[in-house]
């Protein structure tokens, strides 16, 4: 079955930088886009970037460009996303969610939970 | 840029009345648009794509319809599971998406 496996949740300092990883499972990797999507506390969904885990082209936010990086290794079915310069408004939730017909998601992650704090 | 407004903000309903849902985007969208449920401490699930298709698993008490910039989820009757948060999905310039705000639907 398809699963998508995130990393743990992180503490960081307002500053830093925060990877989190999604592996994939149960269909080929590089058939289908991977999206990432955050959701701080109480609050909506929003988008963050996509990558195709097939060419690793990349398309972001306009309001991460600057900030964000989606990576993936084909060798291990595990696609990265690196979030720099954080802030406070940082804090949330980030799910990883596989592309259905690219741009539906069909599948999500449990999502990792991102705490920015002095 | 499209936003996409979803109404009520608040729907409160009864176990077994029927359920219905809005989601306006600013410009067309054709029929490139998804609906999610989302519970408490749970990522969100698929329930509709492309307007009007239902997602693998799905009941079939969940519906949706509409093209262009008007569509609405329909839950022809209520189960006690259903109460969540609904969110309209949709593609702006491919393979960038956004979201709607969301609609809390509650017990009554």
């Amino acid at each position: 079955q398809v699963q998508l496996v995130q990393s743990g949740a992180d503490v960081k300092k307002p500053g830093a930088s925060v990877k989190v990883s999604c592996k994939a499972s149960g269909y080929p990797f590089t058939t289908n886009y991977i999206h990432w999507v955050r959701q701080a506390p109480g609050q909506g969904l929003e988008w963050v970037g996509v990558i195709s885990p097939g060419g690793g082209g990349t398309t972001y936010a306009h309001k991460f460009q600057d900030r964000v990086i989606l990576t993936r290794d084909t060798s291990t079915s595990t696609v990265y996303m690196e979030l720099t310069s954080l802030r406070s408004e940082d804090t949330a939730v980030y799910y990883c969610a596989r592309g259905l017909d690219a741009i539906f998601l069909d599948y999500w992650g449990q999502g990792t939970l991102v705490t920015v704090s002095s | 840029e499209i936003v996409l407004t979803q109404s009520p903000a608040t729907l409160s309903l009864s176990p077994g009345e029927r359920a219905t849902l809005s989601c306006r985007a600013s410009q067309s969208v054709s029929s490139y648009l998804a609906w999610y449920q989302q519970k408490p401490g749970q990522a969100p699930r698929l329930l509709i794509y492309n307007a009007s298709d239902r997602a693998t698993g799905i009941p079939a008490r969940f519906s949706g319809s509409g093209s262009g910039t008007d569509f609405t989820l329909t839950i022809s009757s209520l189960e006690p599971e259903d109460f969540a948060v609904y969110y309209c999905q949709v593609r702006t310039n491919w393979p960038r998406i956004t979201f709607g705000q969301g609609t809390r639907l509650e017990i009554k």
